[in-house]
């Protein structure tokens, strides 16, 4: 079954930092753009970072430039997301999504369920 | 940054009843650089429509899109039981990618 499955999400301190994961199965990462989307519950879609196909282009929201970095490692068919100096407002569910194309620049066609991050002291 | 704004937030519609929803930017979208997504309660967003118009593999033909530049609109020609969820649009077209601030469909 083609899917991507994010973990790493849990509770952590304001200042703190978190390793947000996405695998990717049943197709090959290599080769596709990907993105980090993040919602608060009951709220609308946020796009925080995209990454291009071989990692040597990256995008962020303004609201976390600095603090984010995201990252790929297409022999182990994953995404990362390293998130420092969290803040209460970067508390959502994090969606990892696969862009159409080589490029992180695009619409997303295949999304994970996501995970939750919470910031909170 | 373009912001997408989408109306109404709420549209409370029956079964088989036609849906029309909007999103407008805030300045034009590049190459019509604009989709849409479904997304129900606790499941990940669906793609509908991208380019404005084009329908996403597997999507029903009773979904379309249309505008351009700074008005965008999704219709749903009749609809299903399965169709009442949240709708998003998004911009693709230039940085940072922005999305809409959903409309919810809900039965009557």
């Amino acid at each position: 079954e083609v899917q991507l499955v994010e973990s790493g999400g849990s509770v952590a301190r304001p200042g703190g930092s978190l390793r947000l994961s996405c695998a990717a199965s049943g197709f090959t990462l290599d080769g596709y753009g990907m993105t980090w989307v993040r919602q608060v519950p009951g709220k609308g879609l946020e796009w925080v970072s995209g990454i291009n196909w071989n990692g040597g282009s990256t995008g962020y929201a303004d609201s976390v430039k600095g603090r984010f970095t995201i990252s790929r490692d297409n022999a182990k068919n994953s995404l990362y997301l390293q998130m420092n100096s969290l803040r209460a407002e970067d508390t959502a569910l994090y969606h990892c999504a696969r862009g159409y194309s080589s490029g992180w620049y695009g619409r997303f066609d295949l999304w994970g369920q996501g995970t939750l991050v919470t910031v909170s002291s | 940054e373009i912001v997408l704004t989408q109306s109404p937030g709420t549209l409370s519609l029956s079964p088989g009843e036609r849906a029309t929803l909007s999103c407008r930017a805030s300045q034009s979208v590049s190459s019509n650089s604009l989709a849409w997504y479904q997304q129900k309660p606790g499941q990940a967003p669906r793609l509908l429509i991208y380019g404005a118009s084009s329908r996403a593999t597997g999507i029903p033909d009773r979904f379309s899109g249309s505008g351009s530049g700074t008005d965008f609109t999704l219709t749903i020609s009749r609809l299903e039981p399965e169709d009442f969820a949240v709708y998003s649009c998004q911009q693709y077209g230039s940085s940072p990618l922005t999305f809409g601030g959903g409309t919810k469909v809900e039965i009557k």
